[in-house]
């Protein structure tokens, strides 16, 4: 089956940028998403097709992607940043959706 | 702006069949616009796609759940619905309703989720 990696932890200083990678052999094919998770919370979605951001979502919000890697870039992060990020694609034969495992960002 | 609300039961028993409902308001249920689609997180987990349904009734399940699945549209009720069979305590979770922009393919908008806890 298609796996997205992503590292499990990330943490960052407050006004620091944070990258948080997400890797799969589909992703030179097929578009990555990223969404946020705030404890007992819904997801919501921060970026689409690599690198576009949904209205509302605040510019330090950035999607770049290289290759099989793909990177969400929070610059200047604050402390209601801290959440599970998690990318999301499909596989590169039929619509098969996968979630990467998540990585928890901590604003230190 | 389109919202959504799961409903069902809280407790299933091991081997029965957890149902669940969404419904859907504030968006053409019927536009072609968005996939139908169920999502779940087990408790302190990541999140798993499930499956998704279109305006015109196709559907595609997570292989590795698709013996078990079936998910359905009524239109005239603004809802869709998953059925999940045979189930166990790794069934344990959150389960969200979400609608895919069949254009951006992202999951758009979500439900608050609804948990669901697999025992006896």
């Amino acid at each position: 089956s298609y796996e997205l990696t992503q590292p499990p932890s990330v943490s960052v200083s407050p006004g620091q940028t944070a990258r948080i990678t997400c890797s799969g052999d589909a992703l030179p094919q097929q578009y990555a998403y990223w969404y946020q998770q705030k404890s007992g919370q819904a997801p919501v979605l921060v970026i689409y097709k690599d690198s576009e951001r949904p209205s509302g979502i605040p510019e330090r919000f950035s999607g770049s992607t290289s290759g099989t890697t793909v990177t969400l870039t929070i610059s200047g992060v604050q402390a209601e940043d801290e959440a599970d990020y998690y990318c999301q694609s499909a596989a590169s034969s039929g619509p098969y959706r996968v979630f990467g495992g998540g990585t928890k960002l901590t604003v230190l | 702006q389109v919202q959504l609300q799961e409903s069902g039961p809280g407790l299933v028993k091991p081997s029965q069949t957890l149902s669940l409902t969404c419904t859907v308001s504030g968006g053409s249920f019927s536009s072609g616009d968005y996939y139908w689609s169920w999502i779940r997180q087990p408790p302190g987990k990541g999140l798993e796609w499930i499956g998704y349904i279109s305006y015109s009734g196709s559907t595609y399940y997570n292989p590795s759940l698709k013996s078990r699945v079936t998910i359905s549209v009524d239109t005239s009720k603004y809802q869709f619905s998953l059925e999940l069979t045979s189930v166990t305590a790794a069934d344990t979770a959150v389960y969200y309703c979400a609608t895919e922009g069949a254009v951006t393919k992202s999951f758009q908008h979500w439900g608050q989720g609804t948990l669901v806890i697999v025992s006896s």
